[in-house]
């Protein structure tokens, strides 16, 4: 079946570093790969997304670009704010919505 | 943009008593639902599918006569912890996907609630 592996956290990091979560997944046919954030005490929200191989998705200084010769989904920010402290969650569909897939989680604690 | 619900956002119950979580999808009809469960630090474990105007459909290893779904309405579905105990203390989530037609589809994503998170002492 489906499934999704990301990088073990927490991970620490001070404001303005360099942020990369790495993301690798398993699935048959052309999956929409997603980010995903909760934040203390929330629901998730949806940060980026893309749906077929080479597309870019981004928001809010956050990238992730759909590799699918490496089959990864990793996600980078530039510069890191304390803000952006969250637990990011890398996930997957099918082509119907159906089948969503969570990887674990990585928490991110972002130091001022 | 197209917003999920839940009531209540926290509960605390006894033991043996039993709670219920509703999910609303506020501004589209979701004929489909989906019921997550989360434990401290941990992912999302998908635990039902609730369909509108039928029998909910359950993941392997989920009790359904403990987690009674019922999906009565386009806009509404419902989760019931029967006789709760304290391993069933989590935080529940429910999604919906877009509805047809709101130029989302195509993402293929889900719309996930803001959470409830249960304790049961």
């Amino acid at each position: 079946g489906n499934s999704v592996t990301q990088m073990e956290g927490p991970v620490t990091l001070s404001e303005e570093a360099f942020l990369t979560i790495n993301c690798t997944y398993t699935a048959t046919g052309y999956p929409s790969l997603f980010w995903y954030v909760q934040y203390p005490g929330e629901g998730l929200q949806l940060l980026l997304k893309a749906t077929k191989a080479d597309d870019k998705g981004s928001n809010k200084g956050f990238e992730a670009t759909y590799r699918k010769e490496t089959t990864s989904f990793h996600l980078e920010k530039g510069s890191v704010q304390v803000s952006d402290s969250a637990v990011y969650f890398c996930a997957l569909s099918d082509r119907y919505g159906q089948n969503f897939v969570f990887g674990p989680g990585t928490r991110l604690s972002v130091l001022p | 943009g197209a917003v999920v619900s839940q009531h209540p956002s926290w509960v605390i119950c006894k033991s043996g008593t039993s709670v219920k979580i509703e999910c609303r999808s506020l501004d589209f009809q979701a004929t489909t639902m989906f019921w997550y469960r989360q434990f401290p630090k941990q992912s999302l474990m998908l635990m039902a599918t609730s369909n509108e105007g039928s029998k909910a459909t359950y993941e392997q290893g989920v009790e359904k006569d403990k987690f009674l779904i019922n999906h009565a309405s386009l806009t509404l579905s419902t989760l019931t912890v029967t006789s709760a105990h304290p391993e069933d203390s989590s935080f529940y989530i429910c999604s919906a996907p877009p509805p047809a037609g709101r130029g989302l589809t195509d993402s293929y994503e889900q719309y996930f609630g803001p959470g409830t998170r249960l304790t049961v002492t």
